[in-house]
């Protein structure tokens, strides 16, 4: 079993609908969650970190945590085509070292 | 918004030379990160830094690769005898701290290609 595992997409999606992008895990350990946005041929640009379980919503970003059933999600509202891009997520433990892994992302078309 | 720099963008070289990659992190960061990605793979960790010594190396990072801080600003990759393999997007990235509760702020990469 892969340590984080992502639905690779592509998923394309109407301008102003709903998106829905998750990510499972199987390292227990994890306790911090984070969300990347990763343009074409740029740097993953930080979106959404979370603590251990729960949730946070940032403008029109909602970003769960599961941590019992190892799952995590990140919602996109009124998706706008600016929001095509690749989506990471991320998980660690306590430092940013070997313990810090990344899905393997989401491609996420919108269209206008 | 401060960020992290990357110099070059593209670097293009044949197999078995040399190549420096280079960054400038955040200027009040202390924690300093290389990763790479390989066309269609996930973002991979290579190596942390921390008061001019590596704090943890991957797998990966074996004796072609070394990192350093030539002066106050700058944060270089060195790859010795390049492989194709080593063909990938590298991207930089700093911390102010090693903790995962301070954010992580990555450059826009280096797209290296060894023919």
């Amino acid at each position: 079993q892969k340590e984080v595992e992502q639905d690779p997409g592509p998923l394309s999606v109407p301008e102003g609908a709903i998106v829905s992008l998750n990510c499972t895990y199987s390292n227990s350990a994890f306790q911090y969650f984070m969300w990347y946005r990763q343009y074409s041929r740029k740097g993953p640009e930080l979106l959404m970190y979370t603590y251990s379980s729960g949730n946070k919503e940032d403008g029109r970003f909602t970003a769960q945590v599961d941590k019992s059933s190892k799952y995590i999600s990140l919602f996109i509202r009124d998706s706008q085509p600016s929001d095509s891009a690749t989506y990471l997520c991320a998980m660690s433990g306590d430092n940013y070292g070997q313990n810090f892994v990344f899905g393997p992302g989401t491609r996420l078309s919108v269209l206008p | 918004e401060p960020e992290v720099t990357q110099t070059p963008s593209h670097q293009v070289t044949q197999m078995g030379q040399e190549v420096i990659l280079r960054c400038v992190p955040i200027s009040n960061h202390l924690y300093f990160y290389w990763y790479r990605q390989i066309l269609g793979q996930k973002v991979e960790f290579l190596v942390s830094f921390y008061n001019n010594e590596i704090s943890e190396k991957s797998e990966i990072f074996d004796d072609q690769f070394s990192v350093e801080r030539p002066d106050g600003s700058n944060f270089t990759l060195k790859i010795r005898s390049t492989k194709l393999e080593d063909s990938a997007m590298y991207f930089c990235a700093s911390s102010e701290f090693r903790l995962t509760n301070e954010k992580l702020f990555f450059g826009s990469g280096t797209q290296l290609s060894v023919l």
